[in-house]
């Protein structure tokens, strides 16, 4: 069965670096998300991704997120100075062209700054 | 704004129906999900329920919705140890991007 993969599993980075997480979603899959989970508190939506744009994001998607689509196969989330409070599993998902199908997620990254 | 609440921890013996109860929040949802997180590992899904469904039946999983409470529940039909993992209920809100909001997960022990 296909599926969302995720790389690194595991970052770990000084704070005020910058760091980038990797997801290459389901193939045939429009729509991209990222979410993340802090340690003992619930999974929390970043951002939604369609057509080469960011349809919807959180209020914790500030400037120091971004996220791109830099070929046909890649999504990635970019932290720009990365702060201690930005420790979490990050997950990335996808869904098919409906847009309205369920979301499949990836293993998650989990980035620890230090 | 929205919000979606799952109890902590439940656990029961193997054999037993295991029932994991959420609440939501929001008057439009469309689509409701059960994933399930073992240890170290992603959200996997489990099933989903249209609105306007009531229940949903697939092999030991039981899905029911009560749309007028918002209550969801997810029921697992002679429970395994395999079973023990967290389980999160999503509410996917269709109007703003399609993001899901998630429960905080019950922990669902199952002991031999």
């Amino acid at each position: 069965e296909p599926e969302v993969t995720q790389t690194p599993s595991h970052q770990v980075t000084q704070m005020g670096q910058e760091v980038i997480l990797r997801c290459v979603p389901i193939s045939n899959h429009l729509y991209f998300y990222w979410y993340r989970q802090i340690l003992g508190q619930k999974v929390e939506f970043l951002v939604s991704f369609y057509n080469n744009e960011i349809s919807e994001k959180s209020e914790i998607f500030d400037d120091q997120f971004s996220v791109e689509r830099p070929d046909g196969s890649n999504f990635t989330l970019k932290i720009r100075s990365t702060k201690l409070e930005d420790s979490a599993m990050y997950f990335c998902a996808s869904s098919d062209p409906g847009g309205r199908q369920p979301q499949h997620f990836g293993d998650g990254t989990r980035l620890s700054i230090l | 704004g929205e919000d979606v609440e799952q109890s902590l921890f439940l656990s029961v013996r193997e054999g037993d129906s295991s029932v994991i109860n959420c609440t939501y929040t929001d008057s439009s949802s469309t689509y409701l999900y059960w994933y399930k997180q073992e240890p170290g590992a992603g959200l996997q899904l489990l099933t989903y329920i249209f609105s306007n469904m009531d229940m949903k039946q697939d092999q030991r999983l039981t899905v029911l919705l009560n749309k007028k409470d918002k209550h969801l529940s997810l029921r697992i039909a002679d429970t395994q140890t395999g079973d023990s993992a967290i389980y999160f209920c999503a509410d996917a809100i269709y109007n703003q991007g399609g993001k899901l909001i998630f429960g905080q997960g019950t922990e669902l022990s199952v002991k031999p």
